[in-house]
This record gives C-alpha cells, structure tokens and sequence, in this order.
C-alpha cells in the first residue's frame, strides 16, 4: 500500500525557514517523480514544485521560484521542501504526491501539513 | 501559463442526479488532464487521467470526456458520498495548473 507521511510545518514569522519531509513507503520510491501541492486555508490547489525519481530535474512554480528548494533521498525514501523567505501568502496546507509513470498528474496524496507564516 | 476554468463554481444536486462539470484550458492540451475529488480536511483523490481513463478502483458512475480545450466530468447517478469539491489538472506542460473547483452540495 502506497504511503506519503509529510512533516515539518508549524508556524514561522515572515522571513522564516522550514524544512517540509515526505516519507513514502509501499512503492520504489526511486522510480517515480514527485511533487508538492499547497492549498491554502479555504482556496483551491496549488502546484509548488516537483523532482524527477534521479533528483536531477527540479521545477518551481514561479511564487516561489529562489525562495523553496525540492530534494529528495532516494536511500532513505525521503521527499523534502525547503521553505526559505516566507511571506504571509504561503501560509498553507502542503501536499506532497506521487506522479505515475506516463504523465504529470497525482495519483498519491500524503495527509498534508500545515505551514503558516504569521507574526 | 494554461489557465484552467472549471464552470459551475457550485453545483446543487440530489441524490440520483446526473451531474456534469466543465473544465476549459486556455491553450490546447490534448487529452493531458486529470480530475481529482476533494473532501473537507482530506486530501484530493485521483479520479480520472488523460480526460477519460478511470483510475483504478474508482467508480464507473464517475466518467471523463473531451481534447484539447473542453473537457467533462460526469457523475451518472449522484451518491452520497459524491458530495465533495472537484478539480481539474492539465498537464500538457509545466507550470502545472488546477482549475479553481467546483463544490458539488446537497440540493
């Protein structure tokens, strides 16, 4: 069975830093591309950012293109997202998914974490 | 960016209804979509990929259509567990894009 358990939000001032994980499990993480997806509180989806299953192909959504960085450690079946210079409009539940072979789209979601960026 | 409009923003059913939602992309692409439903405090679930193949495990009442730009979502008998807001992804190209939801509430 397919598992994605993030962690890692909480609350953090404007210009903060987090690091967001996703442990999978149930599937060879390696083989498989993934992403983050953000919703924020009452609004809809939002493609964040998203890494190949070799890690060397990284793409950002340009609301936070310079600021989050994707990672991941295929050895230890761990996705991250590194959070740096938050602003309010981040504030955030934050979905990681896995991408099936053959197309972009998401067909695992974690439970989501929630970040929220406030003084 | 593609933009994605879904139409209805709301949609009022009853139990047994057939519903239909339209997601339009502002550019063509293909038949690179998807559609998620989403419940209050959970996380989306994958329904449907290139605009009309089912995912496993999903229910056939729930069905895709269209190319290029129009696309359908159709629930042939509403039940109550439908009750939920449904998106609608492109991914043709990167930045990958949702449509704005479309809250599907009881009539």
């Amino acid at each position: 069975e397919v598992q994605l358990v993030e962690s890692g939000g909480g609350l953090v001032q404007p210009g903060g830093s987090l690091r967001l994980s996703c442990a999978a499990s149930g599937f060879t993480f390696s083989n498989y591309a993934m992403s983050w997806v953000r919703q924020a509180p009452g609004k809809g989806l939002e493609w964040v950012s998203g890494i190949s299953g070799s890690g060397d192909s990284p793409y950002y959504a340009d609301s936070v293109k310079g600021r989050f960085t994707i990672s991941r450690d295929n050895s230890r079946n761990t996705l991250y997202l590194q959070l740096n210079s938050l602003r309010a409009e981040d504030t955030a539940v934050y979905y990681c998914a896995k991408i099936p072979v053959g197309g972009d789209c998401f067909d695992y979601w974690g439970q989501g974490t929630l970040v929220t960026v406030s003084s | 960016d593609i933009q994605m409009t879904q139409s209805p923003s709301t949609l009022s059913a009853s139990v047994g209804d057939r519903v239909t939602i339209t997601c339009r992309a502002s550019q063509s692409i293909s038949s690179w979509l998807a559609w998620y439903q989403q419940k209050p405090g959970k996380a989306p679930k994958f329904l449907i990929y290139k605009a009309s193949s089912l995912e496993s495990g999903v229910p056939s009442r729930f069905s895709g259509s269209g190319s290029g730009t129009e696309f359908t979502l159709t629930i042939s008998s509403l039940q109550p567990d439908d009750f939920a807001t449904y998106y609608c992804q492109q991914y043709k190209s990167y930045s990958l894009t949702f449509g704005q939801g479309t809250k599907v509430e009881i009539k």
